[in-house]
């Protein structure tokens, strides 16, 4: 099955610095890669996608490249604030099958 | 995005009792249904995918006869833990899948068995 790694798993920047966390997947047929913000004690909230036809994808100050040969993808968040401060998941998903998550990066953005 | 909702959000309840969660999409049909349950600090783990109208699969490790689901409609799925105990305790969050891609997670459910 599909196995995801992510990391790191803490991170801590200062308000205004670029934010990257990486992950890494087995299953060469995943073609699905969403990222997963989730504040404490509530639902992950997707923040941004991409699939396996495109290598990078940007909405305002989120960005998630892919990596098919090299099985990786990353999230960059960029001029981070505090309310960027949680844990973010990767996953990935071949076509049909159940999500596999990453086992998470809390970010904490210091003002 | 569409909106998942799960009710109860908080329950406690008694070792040996029987708990039931709900989690409907209120705004588009879910062909497939997960379950996930969250320990503090750590990432979400999959339960079981349910189909509506038929059995749910389980991941490898976790009780069918203790975690019992039915997806009884497109909207409906439901969780029951079965004599729960403590080590049962934890953020149960169910998820909807309509659109071939995108998974859309309801608010959680954070259960205590005393």
């Amino acid at each position: 099955g599909e196995n995801v790694e992510q990391h790191p798993s803490t991170l801590s920047v200062q308000e205004g610095d670029s934010a990257v966390i990486k992950c890494t997947y087995s299953d060469s047929a995943s073609n699905y890669f969403p990222w997963y913000k989730q504040e404490l004690g509530k639902r992950p909230q997707l923040i941004i996608d991409i699939r396996s036809n495109v290598g990078e994808k940007k909405d305002q100050r989120i960005a998630v490249t892919l990596n098919k040969t090299a099985k990786h993808f990353s999230l960059h968040i960029t001029e981070t604030q505090p309310e960027d401060s949680a844990v973010y998941f990767c996953a990935a998903r071949a076509a049909g099958n159940k999500l596999t998550f990453g086992g998470g990066t809390r970010v904490l953005v210091k003002p | 995005g569409a909106v998942v909702s799960q009710h109860p959000s908080r329950v406690i309840c008694k070792s040996g009792t029987s708990v039931k969660i709900e989690c409907r999409s209120l705004d588009f049909q879910a062909t497939t249904m997960f379950w996930y349950r969250q320990f503090p600090k750590q990432s979400l783990m999959l339960m079981a995918t349910s189909n509506e109208g038929s059995k749910a699969t389980y991941e490898q490790g976790v009780e069918k006869d203790k975690f019992l689901i039915n997806h009884a409609s497109l909207t409906l799925s439901t969780l029951t833990v079965t004599s729960a105990h403590p080590e049962d305790s934890s953020f149960y969050i169910c998820s909807a899948r309509g659109d071939p891609y995108e998974q859309y997670f309801g608010p959680g459910t954070r259960l205590t068995v005393t």
